[in-house]
């Protein structure tokens, strides 16, 4: 178990580009999830995979992010013409369900972007 | 709605004496779970305890204790014996599993900033 490792850490970008962050969950982990940090708040959902299939997206995701599991694997996050209010702290988290609900989400480290 | 709500935006305690930090939530589901985690300053989440609906006793883990009342929908997180390195942010969050979708997300407190006194 090396735990769910995310890509970058920090990323700085200027308003207006396109930024795309990684994510590798625990490898048997059929669930992955993308969350959106603000500072001093807690985590919001953005966005939640069972395997390749995107299942579910919140409404905080605009027409600007996309998400991405391909073959059920990584996952990728790409944020179109990013405004300062995408800076944020974006976190991946990843479960194995099979066994209930009692399953906690194992995180990533996240990934700090910060729009200038 | 708000689902989780942490009242204490911040929390001291010196250190080796027990707190209690406070989290209500609001559901109909009658099957969910409940879990804390702590993120220090380094970022990262970290999975501390689980108390489900149907869980006739309160959760335990190590010095992490959860005073689970259903009725009153409160899943208050106990740290005894209180550590300088306990000095984090602490969440709570709940996992519905019907008003979920099934999909097994968590949804989040904005969490209570303990620190620890030497």
């Amino acid at each position: 178990d090396t735990g769910v490792s995310q890509d970058p850490r920090h990323k700085i970008t200027k308003r207006g580009q396109n930024v795309t962050f990684r994510c590798d969950p625990i490898s048997e982990h059929n669930r992955l999830y993308w969350y959106r940090q603000t500072l001093g708040q807690g985590p919001e959902f953005l966005t939640y995979f069972q395997n390749e299939a995107q299942l579910e997206k919140s409404r905080l995701l605009s027409d600007r992010f996309s998400a991405e599991r391909p073959k059920g694997s990584f996952s990728t996050l790409e944020i179109q013409r990013t405004e300062q209010g995408d800076s944020a702290m974006y976190l991946c988290a990843s479960s194995l369900m099979d066994r209930g609900y009692n399953s906690p989400l194992h995180f990533g480290n996240g990934t700090r972007l910060t729009v200038t | 709605a708000q689902k989780i709500t942490q009242t204490q935006p911040g929390m001291f305690v010196q250190e080796k004496e027990a707190v209690t930090l406070d989290c209500t939530y609001d559901t109909s589901d009658q099957s969910y779970g409940l879990f804390w985690y702590k993120q220090p300053s380094s970022g990262e989440m970290i999975f501390l305890i689980y108390q489900g609906s149907y869980d006739e006793q309160n959760a335990t883990e190590g010095r992490y204790s959860l005073n689970f009342q259903k009725a009153r929908k409160s899943a208050n997180l106990v740290i005894s014996a209180s550590q300088l390195g306990d000095s984090a942010m602490y969440f709570c969050a709940m996992r519905e599993l019907y008003g979920s979708g099934n999909t097994g997300k968590l949804i989040f407190g904005q969490g209570t900033t303990l620190q620890v006194k030497p």
